[in-house]
């Protein structure tokens, strides 16, 4: 059964700074990754997706990794914003079956 | 194009009621599913379905079931609701060929 692991589970940053969100999985055997953010209360933002040949996306200022032999994606966050402020949720893609998400990382971004 | 909808936005149940919670989707996408997320939690998968009149169990679908008569709509019942489904529930859809889930708004559910 895929796991998913988010670290940190909470990350409080000074505006301005670049900063690195972590995604660790256990089964490298999967389809896509896919980054979503989610504002309190709201449905989710998909922000980026990485599919299984893929190494890597750019969207902005935001970066997207993915190593399948060690297990793991990072997302990037460039110059951060306090607009930034946010849960980031990792999630896995297995096929048909629906994704696999993280618990997330709650992001704030202080003026 | 309106995208994943969700009805309703809120609602309140007391132990035993039951409810259905709607998810409807205009891209024409075969493939749909239902998550629920809890607080401090990422989603976890209650039901999918592959196209219409077929529907798979997901990680955790005790308590509920589901139905897929056209492409559009996959509603979720709730029967005998009880306070551990107090939650946020969340439908999504994807084209077969497609990697990308787009999700709707989100219902949030209390049971009480």
């Amino acid at each position: 059964k895929q796991e998913v692991t988010q670290i940190p589970a909470a990350l409080s940053v000074p505006e301005g700074e670049n900063l690195v969100l972590n995604c660790s999985f256990t089964d490298s055997a999967i389809y896509n990754l896919q980054w979503f953010r989610q504002d309190p209360g709201k449905g989710l933002t998909s922000l980026l997706l990485i599919q299984s040949s893929q190494r890597e996306q750019t969207s902005g200022r935001l970066n997207a990794s993915l190593d399948k032999s060690s297990g793991r994606s990072t997302l990037y966050i460039a110059a951060s914003q306090p607009g930034d402020s946010a849960t980031y949720l990792c999630a896995l893609g297995g096929g048909a079956d629906g994704l696999t998400f993280g618990k997330g990382t709650h992001l704030i971004i202080q003026p | 194009n309106a995208g994943v909808t969700q009805t309703p936005k809120f609602r309140i149940l007391k132990i035993g009621q039951s409810m259905t919670l709607q998810c409807a989707q205009d891209m024409n996408h075969n493939y749909m599913y239902w998550y629920r997320q809890d607080p401090g939690m990422g989603l976890k998968l209650i039901y999918y379905s592959v196209g219409a009149g077929i529907t798979d169990k997901g990680e955790v679908p005790n308590g509920y079931n589901v139905s897929r008569s056209t492409t559009e709509d996959f509603p979720l019942r709730l029967e005998l609701a009880a306070p551990s489904q107090t939650s946020v529930y969340f439908c999504a859809s994807k084209n077969g060929g497609a990697y990308e889930q787009y999700f709707g708004p989100g219902t949030r559910l209390t049971v009480t």
